[in-house]
C-alpha cells in the first residue's frame, strides 16, 4: 500500500537528550513537510523539503534540525535546545509542489518529557 | 500575510443535527482551500477541497463552498452522526507565485456529537 509511515508512535526523551523522529513515504513524492501540533493552536510548520538534499526552514525551526537524503525519507531531530518538545509531531507530503493538490498525512508521533 | 480563522470550539451537537464550522481566510490572489479532519490519535485525512472560486467541494455528506466576496469556506453537513465526532481543521495553499507547498491552518475545531 503507498503510504507515510511515522515511528515510533510514542517517545519520550530525557532531559538534554537529542531525539530523532522518522518519516518514510513511498508514494513517490518531492516535497515532505514537518508540523508540530499543539493543543487549540493548529499546526504549525518546523521545517520542509522540496528535494533531496535541500530542506528550508518553517514557522518554527528553532531546536530542530532534519536531513533529505533519499527522497523517501525526511527524519527530524528535536535537540536539547528545544524546550518545550512536547507535542504531537506530524509529517506529510505532496507530490512536486502542486499548489492545487492536498497534502497527504502520516498518523504522527507524540513526543514527551520523561 | 495569509491566516485562517476558524470557530472556536468545542461544538456540541446531538445526532441528526445540522452542522456549520465557520472558515475565513485572509489571503492574496486566489488560494486553493482545505478542509481535514483528525480523529483521535491520528493524523489528518482530506475532508473536501476547492480551487477555485464558487467552487463547492463535497464528500461523505460533507460540503463546503468557495466565497471569494466574503473570503469564506464554511463546512456543512445535513444530518451529523456520532462517527463525525473529531477535530476539523480548515487550511489554504498560498497562490502559485509565491507557493512551496506549504500549508496555512486555522486552529481546528473540535466536533462532539453525541446519540
Amino acid at each position: 500500500d503507498g503510504g507515510i509511515t511515522q515511528s515510533p508512535k510514542y517517545l519520550f526523551r530525557k532531559e538534554g537528550q537529542n531525539v530523532t523522529l522518522s518519516c518514510e513515504q513511498n508514494l513517490n513524492h518531492d516535497a515532505m513537510y514537518w508540523y508540530r501540533q499543539d493543543p487549540g493552536q493548529g499546526l504549525r510548520l518546523i521545517y520542509y523539503s522540496q528535494i533531496v538534499n535541500d530542506f528550508q526552514k518553517g514557522d518554527i525551526a528553532e531546536g530542530y534540525s532534519v536531513s533529505r537524503e533519499k527522497k523517501e525519507s525526511f527524519p527530524l531531530t528535536v535537540t536539547s535546545a528545544q524546550k518545550n518538545p512536547t507535542a504531537f509531531y506530524l509529517c506529510a507530503t505532496l507530490p512536486g509542489w502542486a499548489t492545487n493538490q492536498p497534502q497527504h498525512f502520516g498518523d504522527g508521533t507524540r513526543l514527551s518529557i520523561l | 500575510g495569509n491566516s485562517v480563522t476558524q470557530m472556536e470550539g468545542p461544538v456540541t451537537l446531538s445526532e441528526e443535527a445540522f452542522l456549520t464550522i465557520n472558515c475565513t481566510y485572509t489571503a492574496t490572489g486566489y488560494p486553493s482551500l482545505f478542509w481535514y479532519v483528525q480523529y483521535p490519535g491520528e493524523g489528518l485525512q482530506l475532508l473536501l477541497k476547492a480551487t477555485k472560486a464558487d467552487d463547492k467541494g463535497s464528500n461523505k455528506g460533507f460540503e463546503a463552498t468557495y466565497r471569494k466576496e466574503t473570503t469564506s469556506f464554511h463546512l456543512e453537513k445535513g444530518s451529523v452522526q456520532v462517527s463525525d465526532s473529531a477535530v476539523y481543521f480548515c487550511a489554504l495553499s498560498p497562490v502559485p507565485s509565491s507557493n512551496t507547498g506549504k500549508l496555512i491552518f486555522g486552529q481546528g475545531t473540535t466536533l462532539q456529537v453525541k446519540p
